[in-house]
């Protein structure tokens, strides 16, 4: 199957700095990508979807400016957690969607803010 | 709006029995349904899907799903499990009204005893 990366793994950030998070679709173009925010062992929240070259679409209840999403190409998302704290801390998922509209899933980041 | 149910948030299985992970649907239209595993501290993995067809759909590892119209269920099943199996398995639903993203439900968690 399609492969989706996330880089970093797992981050370690002090509170009040900027973590920037990277999702990449390695062999396949990726239209739109979902990043996702899930603590321990519960589901899956959306953040936003992102489409390439137009703004990101934010759930409801999520800041965008908090959390910001830029999707500049086709094989390319970040989210930028800005001045995080605590409570920023969890497990960010993204995926991304070929155009056969088949969802594949990167492996997440651990974000821990001190 | 698109939405499914995971009744149990724990499944207990010895070895070589077989099990069932639940899932309930609730949709206006055509059901895209699907299960995804996740281990630890990883992203979510796709098993299988069902979008139309034969109501026995078989997915990877050996697990299928029985898709069932009249009990609005989409339980995902395999005939003898193994500790390997242990994790934790989401259903979903495609909300096609909303862009085609993904509903997960709640999330089961299986554990696999020898």
């Amino acid at each position: 199957g399609a492969v989706v990366s996330q880089h970093p793994s797992w981050v370690i950030c002090k509170s009040g700095t900027s973590v920037k998070i990277e999702c990449r679709s390695l062999d396949f173009q990726a239209t739109t990508m979902f990043w996702y925010r899930q603590f321990p062992k519960q589901s899956l929240m959306l953040m936003a979807t992102s489409n390439e070259g137009s703004k990101a679409t934010y759930e409801q209840g999520v800041e965008k400016d908090k959390f910001l999403i830029n999707h500049a190409s086709l094989t390319l998302s970040t989210l930028t957690v800005t001045s995080a704290h605590p409570e920023d801390s969890s497990f960010y998922i993204c995926s991304a969607r070929d155009p056969r509209l088949q969802q594949f899933f990167g492996p997440g980041t651990r974000l821990t803010v001190l | 709006a698109q939405s499914v149910a995971q009744p149990e948030d724990q499944v207990n299985v010895a070895e070589g029995n077989p099990l069932t992970v639940k899932c309930t649907y609730s949709v206006s239209g055509n059901p895209y349904l699907f299960w995804y595993v996740q281990y630890p501290n990883r992203g979510l993995q796709f098993l299988l899907k069902y979008i139309t067809g034969d109501n026995l759909v078989k997915g990877s590892y050996g697990f299928e799903a029985e898709f069932n119209k009249s009990q609005t269920s989409f339980h995902l099943k395999k005939p003898s499990a193994l500790v390997s199996d242990s994790a934790l398995y989401f259903c979903a639903v495609r909300d096609d009204n909303q862009g085609g993203k993904l509903i997960f439900g709640q999330g089961t968690e299986l554990s696999v005893k020898p």
